[in-house]
């Protein structure tokens, strides 16, 4: 069975600032690894996804970290914005394709 | 990257009464899909997962003659509520693997429905 925790549950900070969000989950037989944001009322878009032979993946101000035998994800943003403002959720699968979320870390960037 | 278009994005109903969800993919087939469901500030639960021409497989304790699944093509799964009650008031949210998507290994969502039921 697979159990996603994601620290800190909220975050909220000034603009500019560089943070670091931390997912842990218990069953380190994973595929792969995707983060996502969710916007208020809103539905889940993709912002990076981290195979189980990589160890991190970078799009932009965003980059996350994989390490499978610790059972850790970390994803980094940088220089964060108001527009960055949303719930983040790591999702690593259950089996082949069983997506498991977190509870999510809930951003707020103020200006 | 793909689309998934989930419809309609809110609905009330009253107690008693069944409402369907649709989720399409819109520019590719997917022959699995997956039903979320989330409560207030908490995360995403599988409820089930859609097969096409076949039985929609659900998670432990989700009661599959609530929650009727059907995927009839290859584009289109639904979601029945049945006899909802206000329990049943939920964000739903319906997702595929997009195969354009991190080489094919990505998940694409819907925008998710909102169900109230008074």
């Amino acid at each position: 069975k697979q159990e996603v925790t994601q620290i800190p549950a909220a975050l909220s900070v000034p603009e500019g600032e560089n943070l670091v969000l931390n997912c842990s989950f218990t069953d380190s037989a994973i595929y792969n690894l995707q983060w996502f944001r969710q916007d208020p009322g809103k539905g889940l878009t993709s912002l990076l996804l981290i195979q189980s032979s990589q160890r991190e993946q970078t799009s932009g101000r965003l980059n996350a970290s994989l390490d499978k035998s610790s059972g850790r994800s970390t994803l980094y943003i940088a220089a964060s914005q108001p527009g960055d403002s949303a719930t983040y959720l790591c999702a690593p699968p259950r089996g082949y394709n069983k997506l498991i979320f977190g509870a999510g870390t809930r951003l707020a960037v103020h200006p | 990257g793909a689309v998934v278009s989930q419809h309609p994005s809110w609905v009330i109903c009253k107690s008693g009464t069944s409402v369907k969800i649709e989720c399409r993919s819109l520019d590719f087939q997917a022959t699995t899909m997956f039903w979320y469901r989330q409560f207030p500030k908490q995360s995403l639960m599988l409820m089930a997962t859609s097969n096409e021409g076949s039985k929609a497989t659900y998670e432990q304790g989700v009661e599959k003659d609530k929650f009727l699944i059907n995927h009839a093509s290859l584009t289109l799964s639904t979601l029945t509520v049945t006899s909802a009650h206000p329990e049943d008031s939920s964000f739903y949210i319906c997702s595929a693997r997009d195969p354009g998507s991190f080489g094919g290994g990505g998940y694409t969502f819907g925008s998710g429905t909102r169900l109230t039921v008074v």
